[in-house]
């Protein structure tokens, strides 16, 4: 079975610069996460969707992130423009329903994101 | 808000049982215990939950104390690919933000 599927694994860019990170979640789940990890807070939850529609995005740092997902087996992390500290792993994870509330959630191997 | 408190690191012998402390002392009743673990440059993995019994699966086993305050993940026979860092977790069964801490490093050696 493929698992959650991310691209890319790793992105360095300029300050300033347009970043979009991409997910393909597991074929039948329908909660999606974006995780955000660096050695100073942790893993920290960006946004997660379920059935395509954003749930809770109090996690989102700021106006600059954004996050969709036009369909079940896409979505995407924006970061317009990006900025040093923004560098970190991001990882995307998804689950089903009646998973999800036992906890199961599937990661992805993250996006490594560095920002000059 | 992470309601946990776990060591930083720990080793342990390879083929050893590796039991790894957390403890939640101000944790809920309707509030579950949630293990995983982080391989280096990898993803989170989901180990096990419980809410107050015992649990058991293929990669681990779950003590729970009577009081729920304490839980002890147990790696029966470890190996040095169980070298991660284990993140005990806590929260309601119905919420979808699990708050990982900083977890506990382990290191199997040889």
């Amino acid at each position: 079975d493929a698992g959650v599927i991310q691209s890319p694994r790793h992105e360095v860019t300029e300050m300033g610069q347009e970043v979009t990170l991409r997910c393909k979640p597991i074929s039948g789940h329908d909660y999606l996460f974006w995780y955000r990890q660096t050695m100073m807070r942790g893993l920290e939850l960006l946004i997660y969707f379920n059935n395509n529609v954003p749930i809770d995005d109090s996690g989102m740092p700021e106006d600059r992130f954004s996050a969709k997902m036009p369909n079940a087996s896409f979505s995407t992390l924006k970061i317009q423009p990006s900025e040093p500290r923004d560098s970190a792993v991001y990882f995307c994870a998804s689950s089903r329903s009646d998973r999800v509330h036992t906890g199961e959630l599937f990661f992805g191997e993250g996006s490594r994101l560095t920002v000059l | 808000d992470a309601k946990t408190t776990q060591p930083p690191s720990m080793d342990c012998a390879e083929g050893r049982a590796a039991n790894l402390p957390c403890n939640h002392s101000t944790i809920s009743g309707n509030e579950y215990v949630y293990w995983y673990r982080q391989i280096h440059s990898q993803g989170p993995q989901y180990i096990i939950h419980g809410l107050k019994n015992n649990e058991t699966n293929e990669m681990a086993s779950l003590i729970i104390t009577e009081d729920r305050k304490s839980s002890t993940l147990i790696l029966p026979h470890a190996t040095l690919r169980d070298t991660a860092v284990y993140y005990c977790i806590v929260r309601v069964a119905t919420g979808n933000q699990f708050y990982f801490g900083t977890g506990t490093s382990l290191t199997v050696i040889p």
